[in-house]
């Protein structure tokens, strides 16, 4: 079974504070993505990765960033947190292309609820 | 921008109703349609799928009715339960990394 975990389920942070929310994957998959998700908006796409210290910009990449050191760790960092990144944030991963009907399958995390004051 | 618009918000349905959600993209490079479903406090699971090529895919009670033409595609839920209460999302695959845009999602309740 896939498993793909997020250090935390609910993070209170405080304007300004850096922020860091982490994401591990225990597939070896390639991919990795960092969504938020907001109420009417959907699942917005903020920053995803192919490969080892390779990233790439989403949708909505403005106050954030990330970091892959690791395969199976995918890092988001909020460098000066501000109210309007209070959200859901959700992590994915995927494998390559090819290989079973469900080779694209992307498998979410369970979610970090960030609240900033 | 890439976009996939999903309707209606939210949706209740008695006990074996047939809810339908639809969604409309833009992109005709989009070339994988899958709907995940969330429960409260859990992240998204997929839940089917359909490429452009086949116009119906069925798993179960959950049916995938896709248009080409119209570039639009739907999810029907066959004698619905209480348990298929969640939020359903549409997405479309394209991009550089093949990466998914979701539909803003739809709220189902399915009353007992």
């Amino acid at each position: 079974d896939v498993k793909v975990t997020q250090s935390s389920r609910y993070l209170v942070k405080r304007t300004g504070e850096k922020v860091f929310l982490e994401c591990v994957q225990d597939m070896d998959h390639e991919n990795m993505f960092w969504y938020r998700q907001d109420p009417g908006l959907g699942l917005r796409l903020i920053y995803f990765s192919y490969d080892v210290k390779m990233k790439e910009k989403g949708d909505i990449p403005e106050g954030y960033s990330v970091s892959r050191e690791k395969k199976e760790r995918f890092s988001l960092i909020l460098e000066s947190a501000s109210t309007n990144q209070t959200s859901m944030y959700l992590c994915a991963s995927r494998g390559s292309q090819g290989g079973g009907s469900r080779s694209y399958e992307q498998y979410f995390g369970p979610g970090t609820r960030l609240t900033v004051t | 921008q890439q976009q996939v618009k999903q309707s209606p918000q939210s949706l209740i349905v008695q006990k074996g109703g047939i809810p339908i959600i639809n969604c409309a993209y833009e992109n005709t490079a989009f070339d994988y349609f899958p709907w995940y479903q969330q429960f409260p406090g859990k992240g998204p699971a997929l839940l089917i799928a359909i490429r452009p090529d086949v116009s119906e895919k069925k798993e179960g009670r959950f049916t995938i009715s896709f248009n080409k033409s119209a570039k639009q595609f739907s999810l029907h839920i066959m004698d619905s339960q209480p348990g298929d209460s969640a939020t359903y999302f549409c997405a479309a695959r394209g991009g550089s990394a093949r990466q998914l845009t979701f539909g803003s999602g739809t709220q189902l309740t399915v009353l007992p």
